[in-house]
């Protein structure tokens, strides 16, 4: 079964300062996609990466997935408060059911 | 659009105590699932259905049932809750046949004592 790692599972950052996390994967990415989630809230669909070195920005979020299309990084640049959550990566590992494999998360704090 | 949407937000359950979640998408998705989501676990799947007519076991099935009732309606149901049931229940809705994004519910919050 694939497996998704984050990286690092936690984040503190002084606002205007910019970051990345990683999502690195066991098999090969089919499909990838970010959510972002709040405290005690659904997730928030960000990104799909589906073709190896595609990179889809939207504001100040930055995702990349690489050539090999196993590992994923977002990158936030000029952080703020409004970027505080959850983000998790999910991975589409293929086939006709739809199935979704998910990351841990990586919490992100940031100091205003 | 609602999306998609769950009930109730929050519940306490004593053990051996039975219930059902429900969940209801009005966007016309074919595929819905069922997710908990534990601390240091990340979310895993419970249950899914592809389509309206059929459903499937996820990672963590055990102790759960699914019905799926039609094509906007899914449920979960604990006929038998145990304190390790204890979670935050998500569901879950996509599209079939094209990419795979699903959209998450607001989740339920279950307590099992």
């Amino acid at each position: 079964s694939q497996e998704l790692e984050q990286s690092p599972q936690s984040l503190i950052v002084q606002e205007g300062k910019n970051l990345t996390i990683n999502c690195t994967s066991s098999k090969t990415l089919y499909g990838l996609y970010w959510y972002k989630q709040k405290y005690g809230e659904g997730l928030i669909f960000l990104m799909m990466l589906q073709k190896g070195g595609e990179e889809k920005s939207h504001e100040k979020i930055t995702a990349k997935l690489d050539e090999k299309k196993q590992q994923s990084s977002l990158h936030i640049t000029a952080s703020q408060p409004s970027h505080a959550g959850i983000y998790l990566c999910g991975a589409d590992g293929g086939g006709s059911n739809y199935k979704l494999t998910f990351g841990k998360g990586t919490l992100l704090t940031v100091n205003p | 659009n609602a999306g998609v949407t769950q009930t109730p937000k929050f519940q306490v359950l004593k053990t051996g105590q039975s219930m059902t979640l429900q969940c209801a998408q009005d966007m016309n998705h074919n595929s819905m699932y069922w997710y908990r989501q534990d601390p240091g676990m990340g979310l895993r799947l419970i249950y899914y259905s592809a389509s309206e007519g059929t459903t499937d076991k996820g990672e963590v099935p055990n102790g759960y049932n699914v019905s799926r009732l039609n094509k906007r309606e899914f449920s979960l149901r604990l006929e038998s809750a145990a304190p390790s049931q204890t979670s935050v229940y998500f569901c879950a809705s996509s599209v079939a046949g094209g990419p795979r994004e699903q959209f998450f519910g607001p989740g339920t919050r279950l307590t099992v004592l």
